[in-house]
């Protein structure tokens, strides 16, 4: 079983390039998430979508954006790197079911580096 | 953005040693979620808790869901080297279908098992 995968693992970019992370996921999960996660900090989630079509802004949504274009993908935009941007990132995909919000499921990361 | 405050921070324990963590919010929340991370890889979901005061086992680990709702603890009995890694709580104040689960992370506890 796939679950969530990340392309690409890794990347190193200069700063003012652009780049998009592709996370996809096999378990027909309705929602899907952005984070990044910084040394010493928990993950703080960029941008999440509740379905198809639909985004939305998370904790740091700023230098990002996303889209959901079809219900198993989630794509993470740089349009213009930083070196703020250094960072691992996390895609997450979970259920939608009944009166409780089902746990997220991640994929491995992918770590990016902007010089 | 809000985090949790996790602690301890990082632990150094022997194999066979039972190990004790917390996690504590100003805030209320309606779920707390305990995940695992491995070097390399993304968080692994090990406990999911729904109601205050609800204590959860997995195999060797014990969750429990503080009844102030401001609060979970995880403990790990009997460790073993492969209890390795960064344990996160994280916590969830939404709930219901439509709705995506907005996680708010801890900074993590750092577990280190010798033999």
């Amino acid at each position: 079983n796939a679950g969530v995968t990340q392309t690409p693992k890794f990347r190193v970019l200069k700063t003012g390039q652009s780049m998009t992370l592709l996370c996809a996921q096999d378990m027909n999960h309705e929602y899907m998430y952005w984070y990044r996660q910084d040394p010493g900090m928990g993950l703080r989630l960029i941008h999440y979508s509740v379905g198809e079509g639909t985004t939305a802004k998370g904790e740091v949504p700023d230098g990002y954006n996303v889209s959901r274009l079809k219900k198993q993908n989630f794509l993470l935009g740089l349009e213009s790197a930083a070196p703020s941007q250094t960072s691992v990132y996390f895609c997450a995909s979970s259920y939608s079911r009944g009166s409780y919000n089902q746990p997220q499921h991640f994929g491995d990361g992918t770590r990016l580096s902007i010089l | 953005g809000q985090q949790l405050n996790q602690s301890p921070q990082s632990m150094f324990i022997q194999e066979g040693e039972d190990v004790s963590m917390n996690c504590t919010s100003s805030s209320i929340f309606n779920t707390w979620l305990w995940y695992k991370q491995e070097p390399g890889e993304g968080p692994v979901l090990l406990i999911a808790l729904y109601k205050a005061g609800e204590l959860t086992s997995n195999g060797r680990l014990t969750a429990q869901f503080g009844i102030t709702r401001k609060d979970s603890f995880l403990n790990i009995s009997a460790s073993i080297p492969s209890d390795v890694g960064i344990y996160f709580c994280a916590g969830l104040l939404e709930r219901g279908t439509g709705t995506a689960s907005k996680l708010t992370f801890g900074t993590g506890t750092r577990l280190q098992v010798t033999l």
